[in-house]
């Protein structure tokens, strides 16, 4: 069984700090990391994507990758009350016959002023 | 460039009764996909399409559940007989086949089955 795992929070920070989000997952071959944003009751809306072994920045977002420990994080420097939500860690698992995302269940963001 | 849309945004229908949803893609891109999720649940995969073939279904995905993606263009998700547990948010997500392979998602619709 393919897993992606995320606590699920409630993960409090005051505004300016930075927020740390944590996923795991359990196939050695996975080749597509995705972080998406949801809003309640919102779709999920794609805010970063890592594909090598690393740290990628975007603004005041950086997804750190680590294939060896199936690891996968997303940092929020400055955090903002608008940043509160769920976020979602999604996988490809790079199966033979399709590009499928599997995602955890989410980690709920809340940002106090 | 428009996003993935999908109509309708609601739909409340009695059990027993058939659904049917639509989602139209990023125009550019020839991947389409369908996940549904409910409460507290990060969405889970039900199809795809590449172009006008189905390429992947689910378990998920019973014989009650069909969709189709006639020219390559739009989709739609037929749900028939519906049950009380069909009640979810059904979301289209589209991407190019080539590259990145990001999907990005629609604004889902949100089906309550009575």
């Amino acid at each position: 069984q393919k897993e992606v795992e995320q606590n699920s929070g409630p993960l409090s920070v005051p505004e300016g700090a930075i927020a740390s989000l944590n996923c795991t997952y359990s196939d050695r071959v996975s080749q597509s990391f995705f972080w998406y944003r949801q809003y309640s009751g919102k779709s999920p809306e794609l805010i970063m994507s890592i594909y090598s072994n690393g740290d990628k920045e975007d603004g005041r977002f950086t997804a750190q990758l680590n294939k060896a420990s199936q690891y996968v994080s997303l940092l929020i420097r400055d955090s903002q009350p608008s940043d509160s939500a769920t976020y979602l860690c999604a996988v490809n698992f790079n199966s033979n016959s399709g590009y499928a995302l599997n995602f955890g269940k989410g980690t709920s963001l809340l940002v106090t002023p | 460039d428009t996003g993935v849309s999908q109509d309708p945004r609601h739909k409340i229908t009695k059990r027993g009764q058939n659904v049917t949803f639509r989602c139209d893609p990023i125009s550019e891109h020839n991947r389409l996909y369908w996940y549904r999720q409910t409460l507290g649940q990060g969405p889970e995969f039900l199809t795809y399409f590449q172009n006008e073939a189905q390429l992947e279904k689910s378990r998920l995905l019973s014989d009650r559940f069909s969709a189709e993606r006639p020219k390559g263009s739009f989709s739609t998700l037929e749900i028939q007989r519906t049950e009380q547990g069909d009640s979810a948010m059904y979301l289209c997500a589209s991407s190019f086949s080539a590259g990145t392979y990001e999907q990005y998602f629609g604004p889902g619709t949100r089906l309550t089955v009575t």
